[in-house]
């Protein structure tokens, strides 16, 4: 949904194992859907992408899961380092002809040594 | 490199003055945006461009003002009547209109002193 100057929710994980993050889309007609990672004072920077014919998509260590049942979006990091420590935001397209996308209210990952 | 480029990275703002942030690509895209982040918070948009010599407001445009007079640059004013301008710009530029996802630059800093 839209990020509405919300404080992030934040998601505490031990170094080396799995975290899952979430995220809630809005428009059911987004046919593009964006995973961006933001370090402390920096813009954020793509991490992976997918779209709305695809389910499951991998990069390297990260999978993003989509549910367009129930609008859902996941970005999944395995075996989580102290340099997967950041802001999570996710996007979404709208549907086409839509002129920006839709952020997310973010999620701030904390990797404990 | 293509890319996108924010300057200055920090900027201090007496009050009632006006302070212009500057944001360039040359990534070819057509659309361009601003964002503003608060501390602990999302991104919350402030005005975009899909086009030279066009532009619209987002949510928060209010004491801000923008220009798009060429492809490569989209300035970002913070006018004095803009109440509380401290908070980290974002400057974001994308093509096809934005749809496939942004680049975005690494931030200005903004403090009223």
């Amino acid at each position: 949904g839209e990020s509405v100057g919300l404080h992030l929710p934040t998601l505490s994980v031990q170094e080396g194992d799995n975290s899952i993050i979430n995220c809630a889309y809005s428009n059911s007609a987004s046919d593009y859907f964006i995973w961006y990672k933001q370090e402390s004072g920096k813009g954020p920077q793509f991490i992976i992408d997918i779209r709305s014919n695809m389910d499951k998509r991998q990069g390297q260590r990260v999978t993003v899961l989509l549910n367009k049942t129930v609008k859902h979006l996941s970005l999944q990091i395995a075996a989580t380092q102290p340099g997967d420590s950041a802001v999570y935001f996710c996007a979404e397209s709208g549907a086409q002809g839509a002129q920006k996308l839709v952020f997310g209210q973010g999620t701030r990952l904390t990797i404990n040594p | 490199d293509g890319g996108i480029t924010q300057s200055p990275k920090y900027l201090f703002r007496k009050e009632g003055q006006n302070v212009t942030l500057s944001c360039e690509q040359n990534l070819n895209h057509d659309a361009m945006y601003w964002y503003r982040q608060d501390p602990g918070q999302g991104l919350r948009l402030i005005y975009y461009s899909q086009i030279v010599n066009d532009f619209q407001k987002g949510d928060i445009a209010e004491g801000y003002s923008v220009s798009r007079e060429k492809k490569e640059s989209f300035p970002l004013t913070v006018t004095s009547a803009q109440k509380n301008p401290t908070a980290f710009y974002l400057c974001a530029s994308g093509k096809d209109r934005g749809f496939y996802g942004y680049t975005f630059g690494s931030g200005t800093r903004l403090t009223v002193v």
